[in-house]
C-alpha cells in the first residue's frame, strides 16, 4: 500500500523558514518523480515543485522560485522542501504528490501558516 | 505565466452526462500536455482520476473518461451519481513545470 506521509507544518512568522518532509513507503521511491502541491484555505490547487527519479532536475513555480528549494535522499525514500523568505500568501495545506506524466498518489497534507 | 482553465462551476442531474474542459492559455492541449484529473471532496485530499489524458487509475469508476475535445483536455462523466459532487482539476505538463486549473465545482442535482 503506498503511504505518503507529510510531516514538519506549523506557525512561522513573515520571512521565516520551515522544512516540510515526506516519507514514502508501499512502492519504489527511487523509480518516481515526486511533487509538492499546495492549497491556500478555500482555494484551488497549486503545483509548487517537482523533482525527477533522481533528483537530477528540479522544477519550481514563479511564485516560490529563489526561496524554495526540493530534495529527495532515495536512500531513506524521503523528499524535502526548504522554504525560507515565507510570506502570508504560502500559507496553506502543502501535499506531497506521487508520480510524472501519471501523478496517482496524495498525501494527508501537512498545513504550513505564515502570520505574526 | 501560464494559466489553465477550467469552468468554474457545472450543474448536472443524476443519470445524466456532463464534461468538463480544461484550457491552455498557450495553445490547443495536446497529449503532450499529460493531462491529469483529480477529485476532490471537502476535507480529503485530491484523489487521481485519469492521467496522460485518457488512462484510468484501477480504482476509477468507469463512468469516468478523459479526451482532447476542440483543443482542450476534457473529463466526461456519464451515468452521473450523487457521489461524484466535488471538486475537479486538471493538471497539465508543460516540459518541466505543471499548472493546475483553477477547477469545477460540479453539482449533482
Amino acid at each position: 500500500e503506498v503511504q505518503l506521509l507529510e510531516s514538519g507544518g506549523g506557525l512561522v512568522q513573515p520571512g521565516g523558514s520551515l522544512r516540510l518532509s515526506c516519507a514514502a513507503s508501499g512502492f519504489t521511491f527511487s523509480d518516481y518523480a515526486m511533487n509538492w502541491v499546495r492549497q491556500a484555505p478555500g482555494k484551488g490547487l497549486e503545483w509548487v515543485s517537482s523533482i525527477i527519479y533522481n533528483g537530477g532536475s528540479t522544477y519550481y513555480a514563479d511564485s516560490v522560485m529563489g526561496r524554495f528549494t526540493i530534495s529527495r535522499n532515495n536512500f531513506k525514500s524521503t523528499m524535502s522542501l526548504q522554504m525560507n523568505s515565507l510570506r502570508a500568501e504560502d500559507t496553506a495545506v502543502y501535499y506531497c504528490v506521487k508520480g510524472d506524466q501519471g501523478v496517482d498518489f496524495w498525501g494527508q497534507g501537512t498545513l504550513v501558516t505564515v502570520s505574526s | 505565466q501560464t494559466v489553465v482553465t477550467q469552468e468554474p462551476s457545472l450543474t448536472v442531474s443524476p443519470g445524466g452526462t456532463v464534461t468538463l474542459t480544461c484550457a491552455s492559455s498557450t495553445g490547443a492541449v495536446t497529449n503532450g500536455h499529460s493531462p491529469n484529473w483529480f477529485q476532490q471532496k471537502p476535507g480529503q485530499p485530491p484523489r487521481a482520476l485519469i492521467y496522460s489524458t485518457s488512462n484510468t487509475h484501477s480504482w476509477t469508476p468507469a463512468r469516468f473518461s478523459g479526451s482532447l475535445l476542440g483543443g482542450k483536455a476534457a473529463l466526461t462523466l456519464s451515468g452521473v451519481q450523487p457521489e461524484d459532487e466535488a471538486d475537479y482539476y486538471c493538471l497539465l505538463h508543460y516540459g518541466g513545470p505543471r499548472v493546475f486549473g483553477g477547477g469545477t465545482k460540479l453539482t449533482v442535482l
